[in-house]
Formats: C-alpha cells, structure tokens, sequence
C-alpha cells in the first residue's frame, strides 16, 4: 500500500551543489508532478508529467529539471541549488480526471 | 483563467464549536471540486470531493456543498476537535485535465 513515495525526507545542501529528488508511485498512474510549498504561498507546480517520455513547465520551473523515463519514476533535480529553493517539495500521481494523491514530502535547506 | 480563492487565515476556534471555510472558484467549463487537508509535517490527503452541482462531499464529519450558482465550495464541520488543527485546501479539476488548481489554503487551529 506505498502509493507515493518520496525520498530523502530530509536534506541539507550548500549553495551550489546539486542534487535529485525521487519521486515513485505504484499505482500505474499516468500523471505525475511536483510542487513546492512556502509559507503563505500555497503550493506551486513546478514540473509535471502526462506520460513516461513527456514532461512540460508548471509556474516555477526555473533551477529545475524533471525527466520520465518509466511510468513509476519522476526524479527532480536541482542543478545549482539557491537558497531561494528552500522549501518543502511534494510530488503528487493521478489517473485522468481523479485527484491527485501525494507523497509525504522533502524538507530541503540550503544554505 | 481557473482559479481558486480561499478564505484567509488563520481561524483560531475551540473544541466543539462550528467550522466554515470559505471557497470559491472561477471556471470556463464545470470543474470537480476538492478539500485536501495537510496535518503539521506530512503530505496534503484528500478529504472530500464533488464532481457535479448540488454534489455533497463527506467525510470525518466535514461537508461541502458544490454551488454552481454562487461557484462556492465551502467546507463546514458541525463540530470541531483538536486533532482538526491543520491546513485546508480547496482545488478544481477542470474535465479532461490532470492539473489540480489550489487555494492559498487556511490555517485551522482548535483549542481545547
């Protein structure tokens, strides 16, 4: 009963270094996507995906990439980080007009 | 565009007393509508939802009624508990789409 998973839960990075988020859910759905949340702000979608191979842009995609190689799998990486990406990011997988389900979440700090 | 407006927080209540956070949307086609609940460190779940006008999502005890005519979804509790204390979010999903559009989300906070 996984659902989505998400790894590390916790994470400290100096500015500059990179670094990837995985993201998997079993559940064989089509769509998944990232976001991160800030205090006051909601949350933003960052990337997403429709497909294994297809990804597109969400509202801050900027320092961001995301690639889907399998269904299961939507890594995101941070090329350069800023401390401007410090925050809590959550990945979310869904099936056509259903809503979406979440991952626990990763607490990044850059410093 | 689609979007969502929640009302602002926090809403500081206390134990038993009744709940409503307010909803509204805006929408070119007839979205479904959703309250996910964030507890204090994890993940955002799914509470509730409507797929179509006069829909009443249920569930632990919160209600929301889809109003097409005021395009409102407000999220109502009769009687709230300590352990409500979270973030609530409201969100649509327009037909034929993956992308869940969210409120700001409030702040709940209950006081014993």
């Amino acid at each position: 009963n996984a659902g989505v998973t998400q790894t590390p839960k916790f994470q400290v990075l100096k500015t500059g270094q990179s670094m990837t988020l995985q993201c998997a859910q079993d559940m064989n759905h089509e769509y998944m996507s990232w976001y991160r949340q800030d205090p006051g702000m909601g949350l933003r979608l960052i990337h997403y995906s429709v497909g294994a191979g297809i990804t597109d842009q969400g509202e801050v995609p900027n320092g961001y990439n995301v690639s889907r190689s399998t269904t299961e799998d939507f890594p995101l990486r941070l090329l350069s980080a800023a401390p401007s990406q410090t925050s809590v990011y959550f990945c979310a997988s869904s099936g056509p007009n259903q809503p979406q389900h979440f991952g626990d979440g990763t607490r990044l700090s850059i410093l | 565009g689609n979007s969502v407006t929640q009302m602002e927080g926090p809403v500081t209540l206390s134990e038993e007393a009744f709940l409503t956070i307010n909803c509204t949307y805006t929408a070119t086609g007839y979205p479904s509508l959703f309250w996910y609940v964030q507890y204090p460190g994890e993940g955002l779940q799914l509470l509730l939802k409507a797929t179509k006008a006069d829909d009443k999502g249920s569930n632990k005890g919160f209600e929301a009624t889809y109003r097409k005519e005021t395009t409102s979804f407000h999220l109502e509790k009769g009687s709230v508990q300590v352990s409500d204390s979270a973030v609530y979010f409201c969100a649509l999903l327009m037909d034929s789409s993956y992308k869940l559009i969210f409120g700001s989300g409030t702040r709940l906070l209950v006081r014993p």
